[in-house]
């Protein structure tokens, strides 16, 4: 298996356009997460979906932030409008089905928003 | 609700030096316990992990031990490398499906 595939690697965008970021969870997972990382806040839990259902978004900063998984082998991270402050590293995980919830992740979205 | 809190980084050491890591928790039940690492430019990836009290977790000469009297689950390695450098993460999951992180600490070694 090719891991978690997350894209693109980087996205540099001027403030108020929309902003899609795309992951590919590892086949049969069925927990998807996304996190943002920056130097001052660490990483922070955006959002988490079980079997594609969103079950906890409280991490969402703002209603300008918006995800979906529309099936067990696609999720978009959107930003409309973005803003300077939403600059940071998006990274996806996934999880198996297990009880103890090991998390493999994407090699992370570097988005810059300028 | 559940937390991790680790220890501000970031930690310097010599090559060969002994390797602490203190993290403690907070949380219900009994958590499963991990330490993930990141490496320069990349994701995390899980290092080690334990599930139940008493548990040692170990791997690449890293272990940390599951103690539930005193919640943590410091990290330890005896003799750290220069390629040990990146920054170690400890989590945990508990009863529903969240993985909860800590704020990370940046490890430098000096060759």
């Amino acid at each position: 298996d090719a891991g978690v595939i997350q894209s693109p690697r980087h996205e540099v965008t001027e403030m108020g356009q929309e902003v899609t970021l795309r992951c590919k969870p590892i086949s049969g997972h069925n927990s998807l997460f996304w996190y943002r990382q920056t130097m001052m806040r660490g990483l922070e839990l955006l959002i988490y979906f079980n079997n594609n259902v969103p079950i906890d978004d409280s991490g969402m900063p703002e209603d300008r932030f918006s995800a979906k998984m529309p099936n067990a082998s696609f999720s978009t991270l959107k930003i409309q409008p973005s803003e300077p402050r939403d600059s940071a590293v998006y990274f996806c995980a996934s999880s198996p089905t297990q009880r103890v919830k090991e998390a493999f992740f994407g090699q992370g979205t570097r988005l810059t928003v300028v | 609700g559940d937390s991790v809190t680790q220890m501000e980084g970031p930690v310097t050491l010599s090559e060969e030096a002994f390797l602490t890591i203190n993290c403690t928790y907070t949380a219900t039940g009994y958590p499963s316990l991990f330490w993930y690492v990141q490496y320069p430019g990349e994701g995390l990836q899980l290092l080690l992990k334990a599930t139940k009290a008493d548990d040692k977790g170990s791997n690449k000469g890293f272990e940390a031990t599951y103690r539930k009297e005193t919640t943590s689950f410091h990290l330890e390695k005896g003799s750290v490398q220069v390629s040990d450098s990146a920054v170690y993460f400890c989590a945990l999951t508990n009863r529903d499906d969240k993985i909860i992180f800590g704020k990370g600490t940046r490890l430098h070694i000096l060759p």
